[in-house]
């Protein structure tokens, strides 16, 4: 079974602490994603990679900054965290020439 | 930039009966494609139902069955003999079809309640 696998379910940090989201997928896909759900907003786009150490911005990408170093790998880094940015985060993966979107299961961080 | 709005926040429905959650999104392109995702408690995106815009004919997958308006930009998700498991959150979603790193653009969600 594919897979979108986020390394952690719910997190707790600090202000200010710098923060690592990962996200690993299992279906040699290019195309990653990382996106933000709010209640009430639905989910917005914040990065996104179409290849190995490529890089674009989605709708908000101030106070987040990404890394691919290997294909199955998309990382979400929060420089400096800050309580708005209490949320869940959801990462998804996409074949290029295919439209099936697999996403993992989310992490619900917590800024206190 | 393309828009996706569902105008549903909370939706409620007796158990076995029907529902029609709405959709409207904004785009130029002729081209494109559109879902419905499922949210349910586990946070698990689960992809309901997929429609390709060149496509007249409406998508359907067992009880859950699209009106798909292209003119209209309009594209409804029709829930026939609800069941307890159908609860959750239902996303409407937008993609360009260019099969490159469009990402998805999503409605802001419409929460499904169904009464027993």
């Amino acid at each position: 079974d594919v897979k979108v696998t986020q390394s952690s379910r719910y997190l707790v940090k600090r202000t200010g602490e710098k923060v690592f989201l990962e996200c690993v997928q299992d279906m040699d896909h290019e195309n990653m994603f990382w996106y933000r759900q709010d209640p009430g907003l639905g989910l917005r786009l914040i990065y996104f990679s179409y290849d190995v150490k490529m890089k674009e911005k989605g709708d908000i990408p101030e106070g987040y900054s990404v890394s691919r170093e290997k294909k199955e790998r998309f990382s979400l880094i929060l420089e400096s965290a800050s309580t708005n940015q209490t949320s869940m985060y959801l990462c998804a993966s996409r074949v290029t020439g295919g439209y099936g979107y697999t996403f993992g299961s989310g992490t619900r961080l917590t800024v206190v | 930039a393309q828009t996706v709005t569902q105008s549903q926040p909370e939706m409620s429905v007796q158990e076995a009966e029907t529902v029609t959650l709405s959709c409207t999104y904004d785009t130029s392109e002729s081209d494109y494609y559109l879902f419905w995702y499922k949210q349910p408690p586990s946070r698990q995106m689960i992809l309901v139902i997929r429609q390709e815009a060149y496509k007249q004919q409406n998508a359907t997958e067992n009880r859950f069955s699209v009106n798909f308006q292209k003119a209209a930009k309009s594209f409804s998700l029709k829930i026939s003999d609800s069941q307890l498991g159908d609860a959750a959150m239902y996303f409407c979603a937008y993609t360009n079809s260019g099969g490159g790193a469009d990402g998805l653009t999503f409605g802001k969600g419409t929460h499904l309640i169904i009464q027993p």
